[in-house]
C-alpha cells in the first residue's frame, strides 16, 4: 500500500527531553512538512522540505529540528526548548509545494 | 500565519441535509483545496480548484471559488452522519514560497 506512515501514535516526554517523530512515505514524494495542530486551532506548519538534503523553517519551527537525508523520511525532533510541545503533530507529502498533500494519521504528544 | 478564516465555526444538521462551508483568504492564490479531518486523524484530500475554475464537482462535493471576493464554498449534498467531520480550506499563494496555508476549520455533526 502506498502512504505515508506517522510514528508512533501516542507520545509521552518528560520535561526536559528530547524526542523524535517519526514520518515515512511511500509515494515517490519530493515535498514533506510538518504541521502542529492545537485544539480549536487550524495546522501550523513547523518545517517543509522540498527535496532531499533540503529543508526550511515554516512558521513556527523555533524547538524543532528536523532532517531529511532520505527521499522518504522526514523525522521531527522537538527539543526541550519548545516550551509548549503538547500537541497533535501531522506530517505530509506532496508531489509538488503546490499539488495536494497526503497526511498520515498523526502522532499525539503530551508533556508528563 | 493562517490565510484561510472558515465561516461557520461548527454546524449542524440533519441527515439529508445540505451543508455549506465558507472559506475567506487574504491574499492571490495558485489554488484553493479543501480537506477533511475525522476526530484524532489526519487530514484527507477532498478537491482542489485552481484560480481560474469557478466551480468543480466530486460525488457530493461541489466547490466554488471568487477570486474577485477572496472566497470559496463547498457544499455537500445530501449529508450523512458519516460526513461528521472537520472540514478545512487550504490556499497555496500566487506569489512566494508556494506552501499550503490552512484556515481554521468548520466543525460539521451530522445528526441521524
Amino acid at each position: 500500500d502506498g502512504g505515508i506512515t506517522q510514528s508512533p501514535k501516542y507520545l509521552f516526554r518528560k520535561e526536559g527531553q528530547n524526542v523524535t517523530l517519526s514520518c515515512e512515505q511511500n509515494l515517490n514524494h519530493d515535498a514533506m512538512y510538518w504541521y502542529r495542530q492545537d485544539p480549536g486551532q487550524g495546522l501550523r506548519l513547523i518545517y517543509y522540505s522540498q527535496i532531499v538534503n533540503d529543508f526550511q523553517k515554516g512558521d513556527i519551527a523555533e524547538g524543532y529540528s528536523v532532517s531529511r537525508e532520505k527521499k522518504e523520511s522526514f523525522p521531527l525532533t522537538v527539543t526541550s526548548a519548545q516550551k509548549n510541545p503538547t500537541a497533535f503533530y501531522l506530517c505530509a507529502s506532496s508531489f509538488q509545494m503546490n499539488t495536494e498533500a497526503f497526511f498520515g494519521q498523526g502522532t499525539r504528544l503530551t508533556v508528563v | 500565519s493562517q490565510q484561510g478564516e472558515e465561516d461557520p465555526q461548527a454546524l449542524s444538521i440533519q441527515e439529508g441535509e445540505n451543508a455549506t462551508m465558507n472559506c475567506s483568504y487574504k491574499t492571490s492564490i495558485n489554488n484553493l483545496q479543501w480537506y477533511r479531518q475525522n476526530s484524532g486523524r489526519g487530514l484527507v484530500h477532498l478537491i482542489l480548484i485552481r484560480s481560474n475554475e469557478r466551480e468543480k464537482h466530486s460525488g457530493r462535493l461541489r466547490v466554488t471559488l471568487d477570486t474577485s471576493k477572496k472566497s470559496s464554498s463547498l457544499l455537500i449534498t445530501a449529508s450523512r452522519a458519516a460526513d461528521t467531520a472537520s472540514y478545512f480550506c487550504a490556499t497555496v499563494p500566487f506569489t512566494g514560497f508556494q506552501k499550503l496555508v490552512f484556515g481554521t476549520g468548520t466543525r460539521l455533526l451530522v445528526s441521524p
